[in-house]
Order: C-alpha cells, then structure tokens, then sequence
C-alpha cells in the first residue's frame, strides 16, 4: 500500500514533443504529490507538485494531471527540449514521510 | 539558497570497514533523511529524523545506523560495510512545509 508504481521506465522523444509519465498509487493517505527531477552527477530537485484536491496545476511548460478516484498522476512535458532529458521521478507522501516510484528516464533528441 | 552538502562525492570502501557519510543542511531544517538509489529501484529511505538525537526507520534499515547530536547535521553509518552497500546515498532536509532538498550525493563503492 505505501508503494508508487511509476511508468515508463525509459523514454525517448523528439524536441517539441510532449512526453507522459504515469503514477499510480494504492494509499488514499496520500496528501502530496511531487515531481522530481535529477540530472546526471545531481541530487533530485522538486520540478512540481499538487495536492489532491486539485486536478491540474501547470508551471511553465510542466503540468501535473492527478485523478483522484483513479488514484493516479501523471507529468507532462510541453514542447519538450534536449535540456529536459534527466531522470524523473514521482513521489506521495504519508506519514511525514515520501514514497518514490522507481524513476523514468527521458531523452529527448535535438 | 537552501544548501544540503553531503561530505564526500564518491568513496571506496573495503569489505568490514565502518563508514560514516555526513550530511549538513544550513536552512535549521527539523527533518532530515538518508535514502539510497539504485537502478530500477528508485529512492529508497533508510533513516529519517525529525529532531535532534531523534531518529526512525525508514524502509530497509539492516545494516545501517544514524547519528544526529546537531539540528544541522545527519550521520549514516555502515557499521560494517558489504559489497551490496554499493550504492548512491542521498541526503534530504525538510522544513514544516512539504518541499525537500536533497544534497548531490555519495557514490560509495564497497570492494
């Protein structure tokens, strides 16, 4: 119950295109969804996050969509550019404590 | 800026050898955690604590202890360090709020 399943592990897209990564949770104790971001020979830095009462939230070309009764969320990347490529990761947080989905690692070509 | 400094990049250790990783967080953060990431695995938490001399275990705890005498710094030890401690270790502070800072991380490699 205290897992985040996160997918895909690998992505692979072109500049300007608007990659997806997907996570799903069990805990209805969630109360916070954050985006990760982690570029090579670099600690995690958050990207964005939402709380679930809220069904989208949209920072510069980042935007988080979350489906409460489905119990998921998902990052999306508008026109994506090759500094984006870095590893991405998705997290829930429950008793004082975040929960991490196992990373997706994007790259997107020139 | 919230600052979070891990004392050492990367590190080779021997099998047996007892290895301190020190963290140190300048924003008097009262949480603070130590995970470890490993491919296809994620961001894994070992240890957490949410004050000083204070601490909890986090997911896979086994081999591993902490120290925290100073609000500002976190100490993970590996009493006695194993080749399947070979990992990336990351440091995290957080405040009241929900935002954590992670630090750039220790390479440790056991041989």
């Amino acid at each position: 119950q205290q897992q985040v399943k996160q997918s895909p592990q690998s992505l692979i897209v072109q500049k300007g295109g608007i990659p997806i990564i997907n996570c799903a949770y069990e805990n209805t104790a969630f109360d916070y969804f954050p985006w990760y971001q982690q570029f090579p020979g670099k600690g995690p830095a958050l990207l964005i996050a939402i709380r679930p009462d809220v069904s989208e939230k949209k920072e510069g070309r980042f935007t988080i969509s979350f489906n409460k009764s489905a119990k998921q969320f998902s990052l999306h990347i508008m026109d994506s550019q090759p500094g984006d490529s870095a590893t991405y990761f998705c997290a829930a947080r429950g008793f004082q404590k975040l929960v991490f989905g196992t990373g997706t690692r994007l790259l997107v070509s020139p | 800026d919230v600052k979070v400094t891990q004392s050492s990049r990367y590190l080779v250790k021997r099998t047996g050898e007892k290895v301190f990783l020190e963290c140190v967080q300048d924003m008097d953060h009262e949480n603070m955690f130590w995970y470890r990431q490993d491919p296809g695995l994620g961001l894994r938490l070992i240890y957490f604590s949410y004050d000083v001399k204070m601490k909890e275990k986090g997911d896979i705890p086994e081999g591993y202890s902490v120290s925290r005498e100073k609000k500002e710094r976190f100490s993970l030890i590996l009493e006695s360090a194993s080749t399947n401690q070979t990992s990336m270790y990351l440091c995290a502070s957080r405040s009241t709020s929900y935002e954590q800072y992670f630090g750039p991380g220790t390479r440790l490699t056991v041989t």
